[in-house]
């Protein structure tokens, strides 16, 4: 099963709002609403962001929002933070019964 | 409060078997409907999902992995297990283990997470 495909890097600067897309196939974020996101600091296990495309598990600050268009999952993060800066993943559930990760982005708070 | 915590050995040779056992606490992993998972990370790479068990029967795993890979829970011991058979470099990795939320009548992404267990495999 293929990657889906994310940036390898965006930025921005405190205060401002930045989207993270990941691209599936019509086999995983196109045929399902199963689709999760991920933050990841450096040595540590990820932390849930989103699940179901756009919900937020309890604790997870409205900064960060889910959406999907065909084929293409997006993460909003607003009011950029200086902890923000984490690499973020996005996954989703294949018609496969498997499970597919996004290659991950790296986001760095100028 | 929920937590897990991987164990097993640091260093495996080329062509053995890994073996990993992840210990749940604070509550028990055959209550409820839960699926439970592994998903490692390579040095310096990204996620990848190793596999997942429902803890009513059912196991999924990483096509690229299947073939070698054995995933079972231990309700004795409260434990999930993780077997790799004919392990090369490239299964050199940090395994998580995790247990996915559940909403409605689907699981999602794993919103409980074990510190992870790095494993080298090096002769």
């Amino acid at each position: 099963q293929s990657v889906m495909t994310q940036p390898a890097s965006v930025s921005g600067s405190p205060g401002q709002a930045i989207t993270i897309p990941c691209t599936g196939t019509s086999n995983d974020i196109g045929s399902y609403n199963y689709v999760s996101w991920y933050q990841q600091h450096p040595g540590k296990a990820p932390k849930l962001l989103i699940f179901d495309v756009s919900r937020r598990p309890s604790g997870v600050s409205h900064r960060f929002t889910g959406s999907k268009s065909g084929n293409t999952a997006s993460l909003t993060i607003s009011g950029l933070q200086p902890e923000d800066e984490a690499d973020y993943y996005c996954t989703a559930y294949t018609t496969y019964s498997t499970w597919v990760f996004g290659g991950g982005t790296t986001l760095t708070v100028l | 409060q929920l937590q897990l915590q991987e164990s097993g050995p640091g260093l495996v040779k080329p062509s053995e078997t890994l073996s990993l056992t992840c210990t749940v606490s604070g509550g028990s992993i055959i209550s409820g409907s839960y699926y439970w998972g592994w998903i490692r990370q390579a040095p310096g790479k990204g996620l990848e999902w190793v596999g997942t068990i429902y803890n009513r029967g059912s196991t999924y795993y990483n096509p690229a992995l299947r073939s070698r890979l054995t995933i079972s829970l231990d309700l004795s011991e409260n434990q999930l297990s993780l077997q790799l058979a004919s392990v090369t470099a490239a299964d050199t990795a940090i395994y998580y283990c995790g247990r996915h939320l559940t909403y409605g009548d689907h699981y999602y992404g794993m919103d409980v997470w074990g510190q992870g267990t790095t494993v080298i495999v090096s002769s």
